[in-house]
């Protein structure tokens, strides 16, 4: 059974520039959390997505934004990328979030770096 | 706000030694309460939760117990091995569920033979 998986593992940008993160959940999973983990620092809530619709939202600018898919995969979109905006991007998934008992599984993350 | 403080690091410990990472959070109502480990190169691992006061979470040797009295959850083991050497996270969930986690900002452990 294949845990999350997110693609790819390593990016360069340049400020400006878009880019888009791809992460597929745990099976029988259907939501998907990301968070920003800046370097030598904890997890930052970026957005949380269930039934394809944005249900939480950290304090993160506009720039950020996602999807999700029939098949509850998930894409992270940033624009107008900023030298700031280089981190490690964790995609976590978790079953239905009424459910009471849970665990989100956290994938590998993908490490955008902006120049 | 909900937030979570931690011990800060690096520490190094000798193998068998005792390690806690203290932590301590500010929330509004009853929030779950978490220690997630990262090991080098990989995601985030859950290590052990409690969702209510007075729960203990333990795994691999691990223990905390939520304190509400204290507003703490600090992270126990007796003797802690190479293996162990990693970067903690305490986190809490505000209302449980499979809800935002809002973490602390990690303690690098790393446990020297």
């Amino acid at each position: 059974d294949a845990g999350v998986t997110q693609s790819p593992t390593h990016l360069i940008k340049t400020r400006g520039q878009q880019v888009t993160l791809r992460c597929s959940p745990k099976s029988g999973h259907d939501t998907v959390s990301w968070y920003q983990q800046a370097l030598g620092q904890g997890p930052q809530f970026i957005f949380q997505y269930y039934e394809e619709e944005e249900r939480q939202r950290g304090n993160f600018p506009d720039r950020f934004s996602g999807h999700q898919f029939p098949n509850y995969s998930s894409e992270l979109n940033v624009n107008a990328l900023l030298l700031g905006d280089s981190a490690l991007y964790l995609c976590a998934s978790s079953e239905n979030f009424r459910t009471e008992t849970y665990e989100q599984y956290f994938g590998p993350g993908t490490r955008l770096t902006v120049t | 706000g909900n937030s979570v403080t931690q011990m800060e690091g690096p520490v190094t410990l000798s193998e068998e030694a005792f390690l806690t990472i203290n932590c301590t959070y500010t929330a509004t109502g009853y929030p779950s309460l978490f220690w997630y480990v990262q090991y080098p190169g990989e995601g985030l691992q859950l290590l052990l939760k409690a969702t209510k006061a007075d729960d203990k979470g333990s795994n691999k040797g691990f223990e905390a117990t939520y304190r509400k009295e204290t507003t703490s959850f600090h992270l126990e083991k007796g003797s802690v091995q190479v293996s162990d050497s990693a970067v903690y996270f305490c986190a809490l969930s505000p209302r449980g569920g499979s809800e935002k986690l809002v973490f602390g900002k990690g303690m690098k452990l790393t446990v020297n033979p």
